[in-house]
């Protein structure tokens, strides 16, 4: 079965200060790949997703992630976080099982970003 | 246009009894998911259904049962309730079976307290 792993649990970073939350996945087949983020007193929403082509994707607000398929991996960046990014992170693996795609979320990572 | 919608907002239980979550999709999604997010984890997947059809299951035992209506709502049972049932449960709703080229919308979820 696969799984999905979020390296940081919480992380604290200051304004204007550069993230990245990694993600990696145990899975040998062709997989989509996902990072979702739950706001304070929001649902969960889509911040971007990887199909095929060009590894590096570009979601909302300016985050970007990068699959790097020898590492199984597909970590979240955001070049200078603001005060608002604070929130839930999750990734998750969509996967082709038996004839059905079964979708792994890791077990998320809590931002918080001082003003 | 109205999000996912999920009733109750919360339920309290008692060990060994039955519950019935509901969830509403986006008009026009025909695909519905649902997820068990225990505290300080990520969504775990239940099942999928499209066009009334299970299309997906997750590794849950047969006391968790679903069904989709004509509408595309849909009602997730949970019988024998045991403690460790206690979880936010999700509802997401997306445009056809293949997510994964079409996002899932999440619900505010059904908070379960089994006591």
């Amino acid at each position: 079965a696969q799984s999905v792993s979020q390296h940081n649990h919480h992380v604290i970073l200051s304004e204007a200060a550069s993230l990245e939350l990694g993600c990696n996945y145990s899975y040998g087949g062709t997989v989509n790949l996902f990072w979702y983020v739950q706001y304070p007193g929001q649902h969960l929403q889509l911040l971007l997703k990887y199909f095929s082509g060009d590894p590096l994707v570009k979601g909302i607000k300016g985050f970007e992630a990068e699959f790097i398929k020898s590492k199984f991996s597909f970590n979240l960046r955001k070049p200078s976080v603001q005060w608002s990014d604070t929130a839930e992170y999750f990734c998750a693996v969509n996967a082709r099982t038996g004839g059905s795609y079964i979708p792994t979320f890791g077990r998320g990572t809590s931002l918080i970003v001082h003003p | 246009d109205a999000g996912v919608t999920q009733s109750p907002t919360h339920l309290i239980k008692t060990r060994g009894q039955h519950v019935t979550l509901r969830c509403s999709p986006i008009s026009g999604h025909k695909s519905v998911s649902w997820y068990q997010q225990v505290l300080g984890q990520g969504p775990q997947f239940i099942f999928q259904y499209y066009e009334k059809e299970e299309r997906g299951r997750g590794n849950f035992p047969d006391r968790f049962s679903a069904r989709q209506f004509p509408n595309y709502s849909s009602e997730l049972n949970v019988n024998a309730l045991l403690l460790g049932d206690s979880a936010l449960y999700l509802c997401a709703s997306s445009l056809d079976q293949v997510w994964q080229l079409h996002e899932q919308y999440f619900g505010p979820g059904t908070r379960l307290t089994v006591t």
